[in-house]
């Protein structure tokens, strides 16, 4: 059965400290990882996905088939990226599986 | 560009009692969905749809019915309302072409059950 889990339920940082949110996934088959963000009382939107091994706002996620995870990272964070992020998978019958989210504090 | 639109925004509603939210996407979006976000729960799915005419049940459909009559549109359906339906529910399309990959989201609507 596929699961997106997220460990990390709250992260407290200060300004310019090293960011990483775990995110461990279990499916069986071809699968898309996606990392979304949802600040303060706004819609989810797409922060990364792993096929395009972009950076997004400073942030990095790794596909490790191996270890399945898709860890969030970020060198420094900041303030403005105080929000709740969800780790997803999307399965080949297109269904989106979410974590339980992650509240990440970034303390000035 | 609207993209997913929720309405309403807020409801209170008392036990027993039915509501019906609407989803509305402007993109042609083929896939359509409806999710519940619950504190330490995440988003869980309610039910999806793969097409005009077709929906499916999700991880936690009970208490729920959909209806996707046209393909813009995905209505989530209360027939009698119990407080563990509390919640803030989010609507979210995706396109089926293979260059679509992000699902799109609504802004989300709070519901209370008192």
């Amino acid at each position: 059965a596929q699961s997106v889990s997220q460990h990390n339920h709250h992260v407290i940082l200060s300004e310019a400290a090293s960011l990483e949110l775990g995110c461990n996934y279990s499916y069986g088959g071809t699968v898309n990882l996606f990392w979304y963000v949802q600040y303060s009382r706004q819609r989810l939107q797409l922060l990364l996905r792993h096929i395009s091994r972009e950076s997004i706002k400073g942030f990095t996620a790794d596909l490790n088939k191996g270890e399945t995870s898709f860890h969030l990272k970020k060198p420094f964070a900041q303030e403005e990226d105080s929000a709740m992020y969800y780790c997803a998978l999307s399965s080949v019958f297109n269904k989106f599986y979410f974590g339980s989210g992650t509240k990440l504090n970034v303390k000035p | 560009n609207a993209g997913v639109t929720q309405t309403p925004k807020f409801r209170v509603l008392k036990t027993g009692q039915s509501m019906t939210l609407l989803c509305a996407q402007d993109m042609n979006h083929e896939y359509m969905y409806w999710y519940r976000q619950d504190p330490g729960m995440g988003l869980r799915l309610i039910h999806y749809s793969v097409g005009e005419g077709t929906t499916a049940k999700g991880e936690v459909p009970d208490g729920y019915n959909v209806s996707r009559l046209k393909k813009q549109n995905f209505l989530l359906g209360l027939e009698s309302a119990a407080p563990s339906q509390t919640s803030v529910y989010f609507c979210a399309s995706k396109g089926a072409s293979s260059g679509d990959f992000e699902a799109f989201f609504g802004q989300g609507t709070r519901l209370t059950v008192v």
